[in-house]
Formats: structure tokens, sequence, C-alpha cells
């Protein structure tokens, strides 16, 4: 299996909504990220969970809240959110030592 | 600092033609490069990546790309397009300084023209 599922695939919320975002991996890998990708730009590295423990904060707003619960799970917690946050989110995770990153599909989120 | 610079923003060819797309970067020590594609509202899949064993390195749906080390480039190449290649593509360098943070070229669009 080498694949990464994130749910919801849409996600439409309120700027006073609190919300989650899901990530799944059963590749065995020990390091997981969460990006932001504007239209038309490349991603962004927002978070990075090396071992369950958060290794890397790219200064992202606090009401982006990653948990990472078990080393196969990765939650973005999302609270009072403005509509520049409306993107889509990317999770992907890797072998602790080696470089390549699996992306999954992506949370497309709009907030209004 | 490390860098990455995909050339074209846009590149179109017809369907049946060779495609090129070009990659240079810039990196204080010997990264690993890679190159994804993105369709629309879909995910990064991985096409190839370069990790210092042969510089000339093949991929999926018959992409490769060439490492030059004298030149700082990477660049990906198919000797003949499909429409189902149109999608954006994206260069990305691991810089291998700290933790496994990615750096990312601005992308270019592949248009296939039927």
């Amino acid at each position: 299996d080498t694949e990464v599922t994130q749910t919801p695939k849409h996600l439409v919320m309120g700027m006073t909504n609190k919300k989650s975002l899901k990530c799944e991996q059963h590749m065995g890998h020990r390091a997981m990220y969460w990006y932001k990708q504007k239209a038309k730009k490349p991603p962004e590295l927002m978070f990075v969970y090396s071992y369950e423990k958060l290794s890397i904060n790219e200064s992202v707003p606090s009401r982006f809240s990653p948990e990472c619960p078990n080393s196969s799970l990765l939650n973005l917690h999302l609270h009072a959110l403005q509509p520049e946050d409306s993107a889509l989110y990317l999770c992907a995770s890797s072998q602790a030592d080696r470089t390549q990153q699996y992306f999954g599909p992506g949370t497309r989120l709009t907030v209004t | 600092a490390q860098s990455v610079t995909q050339l074209d923003s846009h590149v179109s060819v017809s369907e049946g033609t060779p495609v090129l797309l070009r990659c240079n970067y810039s990196s204080s020590y010997s990264p690993s490069l890679f190159w994804y594609v993105q369709h629309p509202n879909k995910g990064l899949q991985l096409l190839l990546k370069y990790t210092s064993a042969a510089t000339l390195v093949k991929g999926i749906n018959g992409f490769e790309a060439e490492f030059k080390k004298s030149e700082t480039s990477f660049h990906l190449t198919k000797p003949s397009a499909h429409m189902s290649d149109a999608a954006e593509y994206f260069c990305v360098v691991n810089p291998m300084e700290y933790g496994n943070k990615l750096v990312f070229g601005a992308g270019t669009i592949l248009r296939v023209k039927s």
C-alpha cells in the first residue's frame, strides 16, 4: 500500500467554524507533512512531524493546529479561518531517513 | 540559499512530439532532485527522482531526466507527448541540509494539442 489518504475531499466552512482535516498512511513512514497550495502556485510547507513529534512549524498562524495521534495519522484542526486560507491542503509522508515524499490527493478548503 | 528555477511557466506541444521541461537548481550540497506531476485538483505524483546514482533517470509514463552537475540542470523529457500528459509539472530539490524540507520550482504547465 503506497497510498496517502485524505478526508474530506472538499470542505466549506464559515469563519467561526471549527473543523478538522485528516490524513492517513499505512506505509510505516515516520515523517508526515502538511502543505498549503494556492491556485497556480507550488505547495508551501506548513508543518513536519517526525516520529510523532512536531519538528518544523513554518510560522503558521495559530488558527491552524496540527496533531499527530499516532504514526499513521495526521490531523489539521482549523478554527477562525479567514477567506484567504481557502486553498488545497496536501498531506505527505516519507521514511524518516529517505527523501521521497508521497502525497495525498488533498482537501479543497473554501472559507466563506 | 537553495533554489529551483523552472525556465518556462507554460509549454505547449502537439500530441506525438517531444516534450522538454527545463529546470535549473542551486544547492550547496549534493542534492536529491525530483519531478512531480499534478493534474487539475489532484495531489502530486512522483514522476522520477535522482539520488546520486545514475545521472540519466527513467521515470513513469515514458518520462526521463538527466542530471548535469556542471550545468546545475535537471531537465525533464519525453519522446512523444500524449494528451494525458497535460498537467502541471514541478521540479523539486531536497538540499539534504536540514530535515526533509523540499524546495519547489514555480511549476510548468504543459499543454498538449491534438
